[in-house]
Parts: C-alpha cells; structure tokens; sequence
C-alpha cells in the first residue's frame, strides 16, 4: 500500500473511444504528477498540479487532458489515442517543495 | 535535452557481490538526487536519496555516492541479494526546477544466485 491509488490497473481501448485514469492520494499532499513511462525511455512528465495549480506541458497532445478536483484526486482524461500512446501511465504525489514523490501502481494502456 | 541519464541499460552481478549503478546530470541546479527501485508492473518505489551538499548518504545495504564535480551520482548495493532484481531509476530535484522530479532511463540489475 503505498497511499496512491491508480484505477484501473489495465485499460484496452480502441481509438475511438473515451476513457478517464483515476489517480487518489491518501497523504495529505499537495502536487500531483502524471508521468508516462513507455519502453527504453525516461520517464516523460506530463502534467504538474501544485497547490491545485496546473503547470502545463506543451508537449502533450491534446488527446490527453488532466483534471484535478481537489488536492487529493487527479484524472487523466483520454480521447481518440493513437497505438503509440500505449505505456504504463504513472500517478505520483508530493509534498510541495519536498523530496520525495509517491507513486502509484499505473495504469498499463493499451491501444489497439 | 535529457537532464539525468543512465548510461548503462543493463546490469547482471552475482549474489553476494556489490551492485554499482551509475547516473549522470547536466544541471546544476538540481539540489537532491534520489534513487527508486521498479518490479515489474508496480509503480516505482523510493529508496534512498542524498542532498547536493553531501558525497554520501548510506542506509542499510544502500550507499549513494554523490561526485558533484563530476555530476554523478551512483547507487551502490552490498551485498546483493537476489531481491534486487529490478529497475533501478535515477532521479533528480531541486527548489528552482519547477517541483519536477528529472528521471533517468532506468537500469535493469538481475542478481544471479
């Protein structure tokens, strides 16, 4: 149990379709983080929300949308991806201006 | 332009030897580097870190060593047990590079009994 929560585990969707990641954190912290982790790579940040203030990342396309309700929970909205889209997406939590980043278990994707 | 890197993809040592995984950063600014440790299909977990005024901070079978004027910090592990296998992430932090955490490539270790 590490105090982020990632629903689902799985997820296969088709192109066309419209799903939402689910990220909850049990910590009392204040910064929330989607990462993509894909093959061979670094893991890429995606979006930030410090103090609920969301730090953008113009790198991402806009097929990926974030929302954050309140400091304990994170979506990340998806629509019309693309194969090269699948990767484990990670949710992560921290204390602002802290070390340490708490991550949860992700979300394998698979588009298809 | 990748901040923190991890050269060595790979890694395999015998049970009982030490493990030594290397990173190296550009920034300067960086201000805490921190290592995680990833099983398959979990999210990584964290296992130890060092602040930039430091060169070495050790907890348990875990040293990592800082050389600042180098830019490198290395993991070290000893003696390895073969509940190390895993992917080993090196990460970077600091007050003025935006409350993101910079992460390596990952480097796989496989401790052989």
């Amino acid at each position: 149990e590490t105090g982020v929560t990632q629903t689902p585990r799985h997820l296969v969707m088709g192109m066309t379709n419209k799903k939402s990641l689910k990220c909850e954190q049990h910590l009392g912290h204040n910064a929330m983080y989607w990462y993509k982790q894909s093959a061979k790579k670094p893991l890429e940040l995606m979006f930030v929300y410090s103090l609920e203030e969301r730090v953008e990342n113009n790198s991402v396309p806009s097929r990926f949308s974030p929302e954050c309700p309140n400091s304990s929970h994170l979506f990340l909205h998806l629509h019309t991806l693309q194969p090269e889209d699948s990767a484990l997406y990670l949710c992560a939590s921290s204390q602002a201006s802290n070390t340490e980043a708490f991550f949860g278990q992700g979300t394998r994707l698979t588009v298809v | 332009d990748q901040q923190v890197k991890q050269n060595s993809p790979s890694l395999s040592v015998q049970e009982g030897r030490i493990s030594i995984l290397n990173c190296d950063y550009t920034n300067s600014m960086f201000d805490y580097f921190l290592w995680y440790k990833k099983y398959p299909a979990e999210g990584p977990t964290f296992l130890i870190s060092i602040s930039s005024i430091k060169d070495k901070n050790e907890d348990g079978r875990f040293t990592v060593f800082l050389n600042k004027s180098a830019k490198h910090p290395s993991l070290h592990i000893v003696p390895s047990q073969p509940g190390d296998s895993a992917v080993y992430f090196c990460a970077a932090w600091g007050l003025n590079t935006g409350n993101q955490f910079y992460f390596g490539t990952g480097t796989s270790l496989t401790v052989i009994p």
